[in-house]
């Protein structure tokens, strides 16, 4: 099993969609959630850290399930600019991140 | 906003040949790394750096490849004896100390595309 799994899509959405993508990481040890954004060949950006609580930032919210080892991020009202690879990414022991391999977003007019 | 500077962009090197890949991290940050992503696949965590000595590494980090810090600002991946399978994006990151990596995450250098040829 991998050791973070997403859907590789891709999803392909117009404007102002709501879009979600799931992630599931195999080691119930993980301690720290992220998601990051990669856009074509460019380095990848920290989109949002991932709380138990769940957190928002603006259009996107992102929510973890320990129990079920599952991260989720949810994107409102899509942009344009929003078309890019969101790359879910845990960190299970120490501090080296774990990344899947990501699901890739188009949005179009 | 303050960026982690890789050079050069891209390098193209003949297989067998020793290429070093360098990197200034941001200034107040503590934890180096570098990573890499081969064409089409996912960003694989190569090593980690602290307090001037490895910190963790994966088993793709085999002796073929080295990190140093050889001054306040440089932070370097020696990769020896490339291999065409070497070629890949590599990406430095850096993160700041005080429980930054699992709270912040990390900031990533824009990349060096290695081809081996």
């Amino acid at each position: 099993r991998k050791e973070v799994e997403q859907d590789p899509g891709p999803f392909n959405v117009p404007e102002g969609a709501t879009v979600a993508f799931n992630c599931t990481y195999s080691n119930s040890a993980s301690q720290s959630f992220f998601w990051y954004r990669q856009d074509c060949r460019k380095e990848p950006k920290l989109l949002m850290s991932v709380y138990s609580s769940g957190n928002e930032d603006g259009r996107f919210t992102a929510q973890l399930n320990r129990a079920s080892q599952y991260i989720s991020l949810l994107i409102r009202d899509s942009k344009l600019s929003d078309s890019a690879t969101y790359l879910c990414v845990v960190i299970k022991a120490g501090t080296a991140l774990i990344f899947g391999k990501g699901t890739t977003l188009s949005v179009s007019s | 906003e303050p960026e982690v500077t890789q050079t050069p962009s891209h390098q193209v090197t003949q297989m067998g040949q020793e290429v070093i890949l360098r990197c200034v991290p941001i200034s107040n940050h503590l934890y180096f790394y570098w990573y890499r992503q081969i064409l089409g696949q996912k960003v694989e965590f190569l090593v980690s750096f602290y307090n001037n000595e490895i910190s963790e590494k994966s088993e793709i980090f085999d002796d073929q490849f080295s990190v140093e810090r050889p001054d306040g600002s440089n932070f370097t991946l020696k990769i020896r004896s490339t291999k065409l399978e070497d070629s890949a994006m590599y990406f430095c990151a850096s993160s700041e100390a005080s429980g930054g990596p699992a709270i912040y995450g990390y900031t990533f250098g824009s990349g060096t595309r290695l081809t081996v040829v």
